[in-house]
């Protein structure tokens, strides 16, 4: 049975900074590229990152790109995301999503269940 | 970079037939995806490559794609369906996952 297990949201203060993980289980982690999908509260779906197979291609939404950072270890099936600077407005959920195939180019078939990060003094 | 539009909200009385739609540039080019989420849970993919189920969703689900909109169709809706849909797609031009804004669908 596939598995994401995302960890490490909180409570943090605006400029502040923290890191974000997905534990994967049930699949061959390595062979997946990987995503991270945010909803801030009461909001649709945003894309944040994605991340291939290797860990040698990355992507980020635009606005985002620049505090956050998105990486991978395959050796231990665990997807990050490092968030800096935070801002109010990055209040969310944040998902971890998998790919079908080895780059980000298609859909997620599988999602965790979600950590919520709230950026606030 | 690439825009997705959706109506914000559907209603449909229970038995009847949903249609919601998803509205991009030549959106028939590329493949859409859509996903289902109530509240306090992740998103679950519902139809995939813009007509194909996954294993698990029930055939009433069913999508298509052509021209400037893709369409998610609920036939027979059940109470049970009432729910955000979300459409996405992969824009290659700027290697970027891309969301519609999301459809409440609300059942009568």
């Amino acid at each position: 049975e596939v598995q994401l297990l995302e960890s490490g949201g909180g409570l943090v203060q605006p400029g502040g900074s923290l890191g974000l993980s997905c534990a994967a289980s049930g699949f061959t982690f390595s062979s997946y590229a990987m995503s991270w999908v945010r909803q801030a509260p009461g909001k649709g779906l945003e894309w944040v990152s994605s991340i291939s197979a290797t860990g040698g291609t990355t992507y980020y939404t635009d606005s985002l790109k620049g505090r956050f950072t998105i990486s991978r270890d395959n050796s231990k099936d665990t997807l990050y995301l490092h968030v800096n600077s935070l801002r109010a407005e990055d209040t969310a959920v944040y998902y971890c999503a998998k790919d079908i195939v080895l780059l980000p180019s298609a859909y997620f078939d599988y999602w965790g269940q979600g950590t919520l990060v709230t950026v606030s003094s | 970079s690439y825009v997705l539009i959706q109506a914000p909200s559907v209603s449909v009385a229970p038995g009847q037939t949903a249609r919601i739609t998803c509205g991009g540039n030549n959106i028939g080019s590329k493949s859409v995806h859509w996903y289902q989420q109530t509240p306090g849970q992740a998103p679950v993919l519902v139809i995939y490559y813009d007509s194909d189920r996954p294993s698990g969703i029930p055939e009433r689900f069913s999508g298509s794609n052509s021209g400037n909109t893709a369409t998610l169709t609920i036939s027979r809706v059940e109470a049970g369906d009432e729910a955000d849909y979300y459409c996405q797609v992969w824009d290659s031009s700027s290697d970027h996952v891309v969301f519609g804004g999301g459809t409440k669908l609300t059942v009568l």
